[in-house]
């Protein structure tokens, strides 16, 4: 068990342009989730999926955001034409099945600067 | 609508002294309730959970917290404070698919 892993660890981009996270969760963990959190802040919910099916997806996440999950392991986040308001930290996180009980184990995040 | 409200947004302890950091939430059924921990340039990292039984919960790093549905409350505490323990700490109830955070609270330790 290697924990939750994105990559990269920091993204610094300009405004206008594309960019694609990735998160390796946890081996045989159903669930994967996505957060943002904002300087400052705590972490926001952006999206779920179990398996590869994504199940819900918040109202943060707006048109220029896509994520997937293609073979229920792996999961990419986009975020097209880049906004300056785009800067935060993107965490992934994994849990076994997505009881309300279990823990989401969080990987380090994505750091995301929008020039 | 679920919320988690952390009312220090600094806290400042001396090493060897005891800490607490408060957490309310609001949420309409039963709260399951967390406590991470996130280091600079770390992932958060659970301390602690409560979501039935005993309302005094045991976690790492000698970390505790205590659930009181009267108040709609989760605070942590801990006796005696390392300098290891400077950090951000977080509140958060998932009321179903999703965890939702407080703002945290930011621990800082002075020697």
């Amino acid at each position: 068990d290697t924990g939750v892993s994105q990559n990269p660890r920091h993204k610094i981009t300009k405004r206008g342009q594309n960019v694609t996270f990735r998160c390796d969760p946890i081996s045989e963990h159903n669930r994967l989730y996505w957060y943002r959190q904002t300087l400052g802040q705590g972490p926001e919910f952006l999206t779920y999926f179990q398996n590869e099916a994504q199940l819900e997806k918040s109202r943060l996440l707006s048109d220029r955001f896509s994520a997937e999950r293609p073979k229920g392991s792996f999961s990419t986040l986009e975020i097209q034409r880049t906004e300056q308001g785009d800067s935060a930290m993107y965490l992934c996180a994994s849990s076994p099945r997505g009881s309300q009980t279990e823990t989401q184990y969080f990987g380090p995040g994505t750091r995301l600067l929008v020039l | 609508a679920q919320s988690v409200t952390q009312p220090d947004i600094h806290i400042t302890v001396s090493e060897g002294a005891s800490l607490e950091l408060r957490c309310n939430y609001s949420y309409g059924a039963t709260p399951y309730l967390f406590w991470y921990v996130q280091s600079p340039g770390q992932g958060l990292q659970l301390l602690l959970k409560y979501f039935s039984g005993d309302t005094l919960v045991q976690g790492i790093k000698g970390f505790e917290a205590e659930f009181k549905r009267s108040q709609s409350s989760f605070n942590l505490r801990k006796p005696s404070v390392h300098w290891s323990d400077a950090a951000e700490y977080f509140c958060a109830l998932n009321a179903g698919n999703m965890l939702t955070f407080g703002g945290g609270t930011r621990l800082m330790v002075k020697p």
